[in-house]
């Protein structure tokens, strides 16, 4: 089984400072991860997946599959990063469907 | 096309009704999936299809849950005799696969609030 997880469910920091969204997954096959987030009274949307290799919005995210963690890093936060953010995985052997972690709310404080 | 597009946007039901939800996902859109989300919870797979074939549901779906998506555009949740535990926020999401990787882009509507009385 797929399994997400992200430990925190609330990270505060101030504008300019760096900010990591901790995920770990357990799945003994090769996955694929992506980070999705939701603005305030906005839909959930893809910010980036790993296969990409891609930045977005200043976000970089690396797998570890030996630590099986996809981890979120920003090195200066801004106030418009305040979001819900949540890691998922998938894989072709988990027949496609993504298992998604409990999130974890962003605040930038000014 | 302004994206998923999901009816009701809310829907207050009293226990043991039962309710039906739409999704319009992006028209050349060849993948439909169902999340269900409670609060303080990430989305939680619930069924997906590739065009009109249902290919996946979750063993977490009991059997008063039934999914449609009769010509492969939209497609139909309804829960019958529906519970308290059902309340929850119901997400559409599509895309459009090609080939076997797992990695497309899943875009998701604003979904549908139930509140079960």
């Amino acid at each position: 089984a797929q399994r997400v997880t992200q430990p925190e469910k609330l990270l505060s920091v101030f504008k300019g400072a760096p900010v990591e969204l901790k995920c770990n997954y357990s799945y003994s096959g090769s996955p694929e991860l992506f980070w999705y987030v939701q603005y305030s009274r906005q839909r959930l949307q893809l910010l980036l997946r790993h296969i990409s290799r891609e930045s977005i919005k200043g976000f970089t995210a690396d797998l570890n599959k030996g630590e099986t963690s996809f981890h979120l890093k920003k090195p200066f936060a801004q106030e418009e990063d305040s979001a819900m953010y949540y890691c998922a995985l998938t894989s072709k052997a988990a027949g496609n469907k993504l298992t998604f972690g409990g999130g974890t709310r962003v605040l930038v404080k000014p | 096309d302004t994206g998923v597009s999901q009816n009701p946007r809310h829907k207050i039901t009293k226990r043991g009704q039962n309710v039906t939800f739409r999704c319009d996902p992006i028209s050349e859109h060849n993948r439909l999936y169902w999340y269900r989300q409670t609060l303080g919870q990430g989305p939680e797979f619930l069924t997906y299809f590739q065009n009109e074939a249902q290919l996946e549901k979750s063993r977490l779906l009991s059997d008063r849950f039934s999914a449609e998506r009769p010509k492969g555009s939209f497609s139909t949740l309804e829960i019958q005799r529906t519970e308290q535990g059902d309340s929850a926020m119901y997400l559409c999401a599509s895309s459009f696969r090609a080939g076997g990787t797992p990695n497309e882009k899943l875009f998701f509507g604003s979904g549908t609030q139930l509140s079960v009385l």
